[in-house]
């Protein structure tokens, strides 16, 4: 039972490429997100994902775009990389929110992104 | 105004002594409150859950004042172990389990 797993770990990439990051979970888990996390700014929800096919924006989704064509994956895309882009990027994932149930994301080991 | 406000620190503190983070949230809707703790570079991990009636769990004690839209999260007897980062999060329900995070405040325990 590996969890939330992230590829790739590390990345540089110059201004204008594009990349795909990948977050994979094992729990049945119906609900993922992608978070993006700066210094001094806490995390921000980017995208996420309610289950297989759905996607919503999130707190900062410029710039992104994701895909959820299978429950355990949830894919984040640059297409179009810029500095601003530098960051921590961490994956989550949960089951249901429901009032009164204890509730948990957890979180993959992240993806540490530097554009030039 | 962020939704979720924490003091950063850092705190530093000796082994043994108790210290308390505070955390302030604008948005009387939200509905559920935690702690997480969060290793330097490393991914967040839920520390406890935050109820209403206040919790405990061992060292840890979780508050919650709703009229006041303020929670806090006091640890007694610091261990070296407990140096992390805390972070201060809510949610509401129906709105897809999106969690929205304080800044985060770093604790440094010192021998």
């Amino acid at each position: 039972n590996a969890g939330v797993t992230q590829t790739p770990k590390f990345r540089v990439l110059k201004t204008g490429q594009s990349m795909t990051l990948l977050c994979a979970q094992d729990m049945n888990h119906e609900y993922m997100y992608w978070y993006r996390q700066d210094p001094g700014m806490g995390l921000r929800l980017i995208h996420y994902s309610v289950g297989e096919g759905t996607t919503a924006k999130g707190e900062v989704p410029d710039g992104y775009n994701v895909s959820r064509l299978k429950k355990q994956n949830f894919l984040l895309g640059l297409e179009s990389a810029a500095p601003s882009q530098t960051s921590v990027y961490f994956c989550a994932s949960s089951s249901i929110l429901l009032a009164g149930d204890p509730y948990e994301q957890y979180f993959g080991p992240g993806t540490r992104l530097t554009v030039t | 105004r962020k939704e979720v406000e924490q003091d950063p620190g850092p705190f530093n503190v000796p082994e043994g002594a108790t210290v308390a983070f505070n955390c302030t949230y604008s948005n009387s809707a939200s509905q559920s409150f935690f702690w997480y703790r969060q290793d330097c570079r490393k991914e967040p991990k839920l520390l406890m859950s935050v109820y209403s009636s206040g919790n405990e769990d061992g060292r840890f004690t979780a508050q919650l004042n709703r009229a006041s839209q303020y929670i806090s999260l006091l640890i007694r007897d610091s261990k070296l172990s407990d140096s992390a980062t805390y972070l201060c999060v809510v949610t509401h329900y129906n709105q897809g389990g999106k969690l929205i995070f304080g800044q985060g405040t770093e604790l440094s325990v010192k021998p």
